[in-house]
Parts: structure tokens; sequence; C-alpha cells
């Protein structure tokens, strides 16, 4: 089956500095990919779709210059958190989908865990 | 604006049991569903799937059951098992690709 790669599942870094997360579709291309955001005990909120050599479109209210997509071949996409703040701790989650049309399941990555200290 | 919810955030059921877990959902141009498992830590994994053009589609243990007069989806697992234990997800997908996510219930199986 469709299987995505996050890399890495946990990351701890210091306020200020940035955090590069990168997500991978293992067995088959992706043009789009999508970036979502978790909190504790709540539910995924998308952040933002990549697009495979085009600019990633943003969900209202995600700031497009702290979080840089980039979406550079069919099998990679990466996300920065620039300028992190511990606000910004969170789990992040990619997907992606084997097909354009809309009646096709996206398939998850296992998440990077972000903590700002 | 419209939303994919959930009605029971917590749901615990008996080991063997069978258990059903509801959704509703508002926007009833939606024409794409599919239900999730996420355990901790991990990201959501596909369940099941269903198209507006149907009521009823099953799996290895699961149903999913669609009723478009009422907006409202569920998803059934029989003989419920521990491994069952998680949160499952609702989720809605509009014509841009995009999936919108319900609130989630977490599903507890007690011996």
């Amino acid at each position: 089956g469709a299987v995505v790669s996050q890399h890495p599942s946990w990351v701890i870094c210091k306020s200020g500095t940035s955090v590069k997360i990168e997500c991978r579709s293992l067995d088959f291309q992706a043009t789009t990919m999508f970036w979502y955001r978790q909190f504790p005990k709540q539910s995924l909120m998308l952040m933002a779709t990549s697009n495979e050599g085009s600019k990633a479109t943003y969900e209202q209210g995600v700031e497009k210059d702290k979080f840089l997509i980039n979406h550079a071949s069919l099998t990679l996409s990466t996300l920065t958190v620039t300028s992190a703040h511990p606000e910004d701790s969170s789990f992040y989650i990619c997907s992606a989908s084997t097909r354009v049309d809309s009646n096709s399941p996206l398939h998850f990555g296992n998440g990077t865990r972000l903590t700002v200290t | 604006g419209e939303s994919v919810g959930l009605h029971l955030p917590t749901l615990s059921v008996q080991e063997g049991d069978n258990s059903i877990i509801n959704c509703a959902y508002s926007n009833s141009a939606s024409d794409y569903f599919i239900w999730y498992k996420q355990e901790s830590g991990k990201g959501p994994q596909f369940i099941i799937d269903i198209r507006s053009n149907m009521d009823k589609r099953q799996g290895q243990r699961v149903t999913v059951l669609l009723n478009k007069t009422v907006k409202h989806l569920s998803l059934q697992i029989a003989a419920t098992q521990p491994g069952d234990s998680a949160v499952y997800f609702c989720a809605e997908k509009n014509s841009w690709g995009k999936l919108q996510f319900g609130a989630g219930t977490q599903v507890v199986v007690t011996p």
C-alpha cells in the first residue's frame, strides 16, 4: 500500500531556531501533499497544501513566512518552522494521495513531534 | 463555516462487543467520506471510505453507514478488540481534495 514517511519523528529545539521536517512518499508519486498540525487532544488542522513545482497554498491564519514549504520533487515535501517558539510545539503530520481526483484517501505519515524549549 | 463533527468524545466498549461511532457533517455538497484511526503518537491510519452514491460499505470487521438525508455518518466495529483502542476521526473531502476532520472519538476497549 501507499506509504508516507516523515522524518524526524521527534525533535527538540531552542526558541528562535528553525526546524525542517521531511515528508516522503515511498512507493508512489504525489503531486500534492498536505501538512497538518495537531495539538494534544485535538483534531488535525490543515495548515497548507504543497504542490510539486509551485508555491504552497496556506490555510487562513497560517503564516507562510513562518512555515516554509518546499515540494521540489514528486516524492518529497519539506516543512520548515522558522524562528520557532514554544507555541509552535505540536504534532506535525503530512499526507499525500496517490491520485489527483477527489475520491481517493489520503495516506498519512507518522507525524513529527516538535518541542520548542 | 461548515464542519464535520462527532457526537461522542469518548466511547467505552467491552471487549467482544460492537462499537458504533457517529459523525455529523454539515456540508451537503460533500461526496466522499473517510474514517481514520489514530493511535497515540502516530499518524491517522485509513480504515474505510464511502462515496455519496452509496449508503453502506463493509470492510473487515468494519462497516460505514452514510445517511445523506440527515447528513450522518457512522462507523461500526464488530467484535471490538483491545487493539481497536484509539481515536477515530471521520473526515470529509471537498472538491479541492482537502480533508476536513471531525473532532474525534476516543474508543476505550475494556476487558
